[in-house]
């Protein structure tokens, strides 16, 4: 199976703020990955599939991007609905997995 | 919209089937999933289905007590669970794929609320 592995797993930042989370990809995986946005008592939401590719009706400041084994979510202008626990997920080959989450918190 | 049902309370060895009406869009057209997740905890993918029920695969943590299946004329997906371990103990969402297929996928793009399933 391929194993993801999201660092930081608890992220602390402030509204305006730029954060960056990583995922990584145990194998190569080319642009099979997607990341998700958990609120608390929501069911995830997808923000980027294909690595890079925006989510209809997501906002511009979320940014995917790598290829192969190395992933970064980024955010820029940290809004206060932001915060919440986002999730790597890989698709290049069964069974699907997911990254352990990352929590960004309002410092 | 998904909407699920089937979850509840039950014992350690028996079942649970699960059910998930779709609206809004054409099911048949596209793969669909369940995930689950234990409360404060992350997502586990527990099986997939492909749109034509031609393709299934499972979690090795439930391969052989879970079963997929659809029927596409009723817009439902379906999660058939025996022999249930308390640590099969989750909120279970039924969820859509960008895609038809289930290998070299794009993500899932429409969630359930979910149903909590409880083995104790």
């Amino acid at each position: 199976d391929i194993q993801l592995t999201q660092s930081p797993s608890f992220l602390s930042a402030s509204v305006g703020d730029r954060v960056t989370i990583t995922c990584r990809a145990s194998q190569d995986i080319n642009n099979y990955l997607a990341w998700y946005q958990q609120r608390p008592g929501k069911a995830p939401k997808v923000l980027i599939y294909v690595a890079s590719t925006l989510q209809s009706e997501v906002p511009s400041r979320f940014r995917g991007s790598g290829a192969a084994t190395e992933f970064t979510l980024t955010i820029s202008g940290l809004q206060p609905e932001d915060f919440a626990v986002y999730y790597c997920q890989q698709l290049k080959s069964l069974p699907i997995t997911f990254g352990q989450g990352t929590r960004l918190e309002m410092k | 919209q998904l909407v699920e049902s089937g979850g509840g309370l039950t014992q350690p060895g028996r079942s649970l089937r699960l059910s998930c009406v779709a609206s809004g869009f054409t099911f048949g057209n596209y793969a669909m999933h369940w995930v689950r997740q234990v409360p404060g905890q992350g997502l586990e993918w527990v099986t997939g289905i492909t749109w034509n029920s031609g393709l299934t695969d499972y979690a090795a943590s439930v391969k052989g007590r879970f079963t997929i299946a659809r029927d596409n004329a009723q817009n439902s997906l379906y999660l058939q669970m025996n022999s249930l371990r308390s640590e099969d103990t989750a909120v279970y969402f039924c969820v859509k794929d960008i895609l038809a297929s289930l290998r070299q996928g794009w993500g899932f793009d429409l969630w359930g609320r979910g149903t909590l399933v409880t083995v104790s």
